[in-house]
């Protein structure tokens, strides 16, 4: 079946640690994108991405960086300049250009312990 | 830039209530969406839905563009529908297509 895999479901990560969080898809899509969700709050654009090797910063970047060295695939490193990383991320896809379509990784619950 | 306010923001129905949910949004837009996000965080497309009104089963949408909102309609709800609804809009931006998301309002049916 086609969809996006993210992992781990869960991650804990200390104070001044850098963490990675996968994001794979086999659904061909060209545009990938990670989304931050905090409790009460709807869904903030961290990055993205419309084609290999490319990608775009969205609206809270700051403390975060990513990759996108192959279509399937867009790791989000949680850096330790992100002073508050706790939260659920999500990772879509969809076919670049297009706001319909999209598909949601089931996320990764990030907590600083 | 372009905001996107949800009512209500909490929500708790007896099984085979009916409800109805509101997104309001500040500017013109490419389109609307609706999603459902499950207790467990997975994220849903409901309805894809610029104008117009669609059905699907329980669930129905409308959406006035010309007034900025949109309505979400569910019928005789059942424990299921439980979680975060969330309705998003998609302005052109940057040289793509941006989602942006409402604050959700999460919903709590029981039995």
């Amino acid at each position: 079946d086609g969809g996006i895999t993210q992992s781990p479901k869960y991650l804990f990560r200390k104070e001044g640690q850098n963490v990675t969080l996968s994001c794979e898809q086999n659904l061909n899509h060209d545009a990938m994108y990670w989304y931050r969700q905090d409790p009460g709050q709807g869904l903030r654009l961290i990055y993205y991405s419309q084609i290999v090797n490319d990608f775009q910063k969205g609206d809270i970047a700051e403390g975060y960086s990513v990759s996108r060295e192959k279509k399937e695939s867009f790791p989000l490193t949680v850096t330790s300049a992100q002073k508050n990383p706790t939260a659920f991320y999500l990772c879509a896809s969809s076919q670049s250009g297009t706001a319909y379509g999209y598909t949601f990784g089931s996320g990764t619950r990030l907590t600083v312990v | 830039g372009i905001q996107v306010e949800q009512s209500p923001p909490d929500l708790i129905l007896q099984e085979g209530a009916n409800s109805t949910l509101r997104c309001n949004f500040s500017d013109s837009v490419n389109n609307l969406q609706w999603f459902h996000q499950n207790p467990w965080g997975q994220l849903i497309n409901l309805f894809y839905i610029p104008s117009g009104t669609k059905q699907n089963g329980r669930l129905s949408a409308t959406t006035v563009a010309t007034e900025r909102y949109s309505l979400l309609y569910i019928s005789s709800s059942q424990t299921t529908d439980s979680g975060v609804y969330f309705c998003a809009v998609a302005m052109f931006s940057g040289g793509y297509n941006k989602l942006i998301f409402g604050a959700g309002t999460r919903l709590a049916v029981h039995p």
